[in-house]
């Protein structure tokens, strides 16, 4: 079966330093990742997706994330912050089948200080 | 413009009442879903729709309802049977298969 965790629920940084959410996944086939971002009473918006090709992804925003296979991990990074990020993120991966079922992670809040 | 629009935002209910939750999509999508949002969780499964006049149960479809008449829509009955329906409700679409999953704006459901 497949999952994903999110490492961390909470994440505070300062205005113009790095961010890193990290998100492990658990799969028994070549998976399909996610990163989501959701701001309050919004959807959720695609950031970036991972489906094999290039182990670098890069997403909107400036956000990108990294698929490593050894470690099962797909964290997010971006450079430098901006007040706008200020949101909730959550990890996804996509069962293996036609069903195009998501299962996602328990988010992390992003928290950015000016 | 394209997307997902989900009508109303707000919703209050009393209990004992079933209510339905709009979803529209003009995105020529061929599957459909239903989430929902409780706080600090993810967001689960309710039901999902690859074809027109078909649906499967996700992972917490108890007292929930759908029907998929036309490709466009796909409308979520809460009844009166969901033991704790007050959450923030979230429809998808996507075509199929294996793609990216786009969602609505979301509706707040608050039981009075």
């Amino acid at each position: 079966a497949q999952s994903v965790t999110q490492l961390d629920s909470h994440v505070s940084v300062s205005e113009g330093t790095p961010v890193l959410l990290r998100c492990n996944y658990s799969s028994s086939y070549s998976p399909s990742l996610f990163w989501y971002v959701q701001h309050p009473n919004k959807g959720l918006q695609l950031l970036l997706k991972y489906t094999s090709a290039a182990t670098l992804v890069k997403g909107i925003n400036g956000f990108e994330a990294e698929f490593k296979k050894s470690e099962t991990s797909f964290h997010l990074t971006k450079p430098s912050a901006h007040m706008s990020d200020a949101a909730e993120y959550f990890c996804v991966v996509s069962e293996a089948g036609a069903t195009n079922k998501l299962i996602f992670g328990t988010g992390t809040l992003l928290a950015v200080q000016p | 413009d394209g997307g997902i629009t989900q009508s109303p935002k707000y919703l209050f209910r009393k209990e004992g009442q079933n209510v339905t939750l709009s979803c529209e999509q003009n995105l020529n999508h061929d599957a459909m879903y239903w989430y929902r949002q409780d706080p600090g969780q993810g967001l689960r499964l309710i039901y999902y729709s690859q074809i027109v006049n078909d649906f499967q149960k996700g992972d917490i479809a108890e007292g929930y309802s759908v029907s998929r008449e036309k490709k466009e829509s796909f409308p979520l009955t809460v009844t009166s049977a969901q033991k704790n329906p007050t959450a923030f409700y979230l429809c998808a679409s996507s075509w199929l298969p294996g793609n990216t999953i786009y969602f609505g704006e979301g509706s707040w459901l608050t039981v009075v």
